[in-house]
C-alpha cells in the first residue's frame, strides 16, 4: 500500500464551480498535512497547511481532515483556471518526512 | 529572502557518464530535501538531511547514486553512471525542520540519452 493515495485525474470543473481534492493516507502517525500546487513545468508550491481534525480555510481554499479515517480533502470555490494545475497531497509521517501522493490534476475549464 | 536554488537547471548526458547536482537551501533550514520527479507522478524522495547527517536514505538507490551535504548547508546529488532511466527532473527541497513545509527550487531537468 502506497503511504498516500490520490485520484490522478484529470479532474475538470466549469469555471465558477467548486473542486474537491482527496487524499488518504497510511501512517497513522501523520500530524502535518499539506497541500501543494504545482504547475506545469514548475515546482509544487504550499498552498494549505492544517494539523488538527476539522476545516481550515483561506480565501477560496478549504482543507478538510479527518484523522480517524486517515482522509484530508481540499475544497477550491469558485474555481478558476488558473487553477489548473497538478494538487499534491503531502502528510508529513511518523518518520517525520515530507511523502507526497501522485497528485490529482485539475483541469478549470472556463 | 532567497528561496533554495539549484543548478544547473537543464542537463543532458549520454548513458553510463557521472552527472551531479548542486543545491543551496534556505539559510537556516536544517531539513534538506532530494526528490526525484517523473513526468506525472508526484516527488519521490531519495534522501532526507538533518543538518549534515543523512537520516533517511532509503530510497536512495546507492549503487550509482550518492549525495552529501557538507557543513550542514549546501547539497550535492551524483549519479554515476547514469542510466536512460534516470532521466527525470530533480528536486531539492529544504524546511526549518522535518515536520515544516518544504521548500522547492525550480529542480534539474536531466536528459540521459
Amino acid at each position: 500500500q502506497k503511504e498516500v493515495e490520490q485520484n490522478s485525474g484529470p479532474l475538470s470543473v466549469p469555471e465558477g464551480a467548486i473542486a474537491s481534492l482527496n487524499c488518504t493516507y497510511s501512517d497513522r502517525g501523520s500530524q502535518s498535512f499539506f497541500w501543494y500546487r504545482q504547475y506545469s513545468g514548475k515546482s509544487p508550491e504550499l498552498i494549505m497547511f492544517i494539523y488538527s481534525n476539522g476545516d481550515k480555510e483561506d480565501g477560496r481554499f478549504t482543507a478538510q481532515l479527518n484523522k480517524a479515517s486517515q482522509y484530508v480533502s481540499l475544497l477550491i470555490r469558485d474555481s478558476q483556471p488558473s487553477d489548473s494545475a497538478t494538487y499534491l497531497c503531502a502528510p508529513v509521517g511518523g518518520y517525520q518526512k515530507v511523502t507526497f501522493g501522485t497528485g490529482t490534476k485539475l483541469q478549470v475549464i472556463p | 529572502e532567497a528561496g533554495v536554488v539549484q543548478s544547473p537547471r537543464y542537463k543532458i548526458i549520454e548513458k553510463k557518464q557521472p552527472v551531479a547536482f548542486w543545491c543551496n537551501p534556505i539559510s537556516g533550514h536544517n531539513t534538506l530535501y532530494w526528490y526525484l520527479q517523473n513526468l506525472g507522478q508526484g516527488p519521490e524522495l531519495l534522501i532526507r538531511y538533518e543538518n549534515e547527517e543523512a537520516v533517511d536514505d532509503s530510497q536512495l538507490p546507492k549503487d550509482r547514486f550518492s549525495a552529501e551535504r557538507l557543513k550542514g548547508v549546501d547539497s550535492t546529488l551524483k549519479i554515476q553512471p547514469a542510466e536512460l532511466g534516470d532521466s527525470a527532473v530533480y528536486l531539492c527541497a529544504s524546511s526549518q525542520d522535518s515536520v515544516s513545509e518544504a521548500f522547492f527550487g525550480q529542480g534539474t531537468r536531466l536528459t540521459v540519452v
